[in-house]
């Protein structure tokens, strides 16, 4: 049971570049997040989704979009990467009151 | 929105010291609690929970009860050890969502 998996793991992006962090989780689980969390700060929420083709806001989207066309996959884009964006980004996902599982992030640089 | 007051870091405790972390929360109706741990270079792990007023979760040594009249969820631990050492949150789910607050990061030394 592999849970929730998060790639990359690293990456280091150039300003005005894109990319996509993938997130997938075997669970069945039907709520999946995305946050950032900044060196020495908490976990901001930037997107989640209570299933399959419904997404919304956090609260932090500006910058990213996101989609849900499967229960298992929650991809993240970043279309014009900005200094700003360097973070940490952590994927959840969860049945709602037993708790979510999170992975084990992706350490973004954008310089 | 939901919103979440942690007692201020750092944290350092000798082993087997007490251990008290302050959670406060504002939210609608009546959230189900979270702590969650972060070891370093890692996600999230859930602690404990609990789901309404009054009860206690409990693990790892770990309690924290619901405490809807002063709406606090305060972490506790009788003997802290080395490998206590990481960063915990407070999370209320509310409106299907987890609301996190910045985060305490305690040091436990031998």
């Amino acid at each position: 049971n592999a849970g929730v998996t998060q790639t990359p793991k690293f990456r280091i992006l150039k300003i005005g570049q894109s990319m996509t962090l993938q997130c997938t989780q075997d669970m069945n689980h039907n709520y999946m997040y995305w946050y950032r969390q900044d060196p020495g700060m908490g976990l901001k929420l930037i997107y989640y989704s209570v299933g399959a083709g419904i997404t919304d806001k956090g609260e932090v989207p500006n910058g990213y979009n996101v989609s849900r066309s499967t229960t298992e996959d929650f991809p993240l884009r970043l279309e014009l990467a900005a200094p700003s964006q360097t973070s940490v980004y952590f994927c959840a996902s969860s049945l709602g009151d037993p708790g979510a599982f999170f992975g084990q992030g992706t350490r973004l640089t954008v310089v | 929105g939901d919103s979440v007051t942690q007692m201020e870091g750092p944290v350092t405790l000798s082993e087997e010291a007490f251990l008290t972390i302050n959670c406060t929360y504002t939210a609608t109706g009546y959230p189900s609690l979270f702590w969650y741990v972060q070891y370093p270079g890692e996600g999230l792990q859930l602690l404990l929970k609990a789901t309404k007023a009054d009860d206690k979760g409990s693990n790892k040594g770990f309690e924290a009860t619901y405490r809807k009249e002063t709406t606090s969820f305060h972490l506790e631990k009788g003997s802290v050890q080395v490998s206590d050492s990481a960063v915990y949150f407070c999370a209320p789910f509310g409106n299907e969502k987890l609301t996190f607050g910045t985060g305490t990061r305690l040091t436990i030394i031998p």
